[in-house]
């Protein structure tokens, strides 16, 4: 199947500085990708699409001068966690979707290995 | 709106025991429904989907139906094996790609 990568896998930071992460797909051209974000214990929440060459659509309650999104290029996004705090400690992970027809619900999902961040 | 709901874990099983986990959910519209399955250490794989209703998914095994009766999803494996052992996450897929997640099944199987 398709392959997502991240990068770093696993980041620790002091409260107060940025840290980007990549998300790229190898083998595959991703027009949109999504950001989820996933606590201990707890489920995956959607943060963010990110569209190539415009700029991100964000869920409800996610701060985007927090999260800043970029989608360079149809291979890369970046997710920056901008002035970090304990409370932004989590597992990011991306995915990017490969079309599989006019049904765009349908079409699979390859996710990222994630990347774990640990704020100080 | 849309939300999906897992069965709580941590699921404890034997070898070769059979394997249920249930997943419900609300939607508006028709969803598409997925079973994704996290390894220790690994990221998210997908383990199968079903894209309406009546659909059977089907995988290693694992096999689950999307019944629009009873919106349900659940995931089922006759035989469980050592190597299954995983969290589980039932999702189902909205506006173009964009994915709700249970809340995750944590299984363990014991030899």
């Amino acid at each position: 199947g398709a392959v997502v990568s991240q990068h770093p896998s696993w980041v620790i930071c002091k409260s107060g500085t940025s840290v980007k992460i990549e998300c790229r797909s190898l083998d595959f051209q991703a027009t949109t990708m999504f950001w989820y974000r996933q606590f201990p214990k707890q489920s995956l929440m959607l943060m963010a699409t990110s569209n190539e060459g415009s700029k991100a659509t964000y869920e409800q309650g996610v701060e985007k001068d927090k999260f800043l999104i970029n989608h360079a290029s149809l291979t890369l996004s970046t997710l920056t966690v901008t002035s970090a705090h304990p409370e932004d400690s989590s597992f990011y992970i991306c995915s990017a979707r490969v079309f599989s027809g006019i049904d765009l619900n349908t079409g699979e999902l390859f996710f990222g290995e994630g990347s774990r961040l640990t704020v100080l | 709106g849309n939300s999906v709901t897992q069965m709580e874990g941590p699921v404890t099983l034997s070898e070769e025991a059979f394997l249920t986990i249930n997943c419900t959910y609300t939607a508006t519209g028709y969803p598409s429904l997925f079973w994704y399955v996290q390894y220790p250490g690994e990221g998210l794989q997908l383990l199968l989907k079903a894209t309406k209703a009546d659909d059977k998914g089907s995988n290693k095994g694992f096999e689950a139906t999307y019944r629009k009766e009873t919106t349900s999803f659940h995931l089922e494996k006759g035989s469980v094996q050592v190597s299954d052992s995983a969290v589980y996450f039932c999702a189902l897929s909205y506006q173009g790609g964009k994915l709700i997640f249970g809340q995750g099944t944590e299984l363990s199987v014991k030899p």
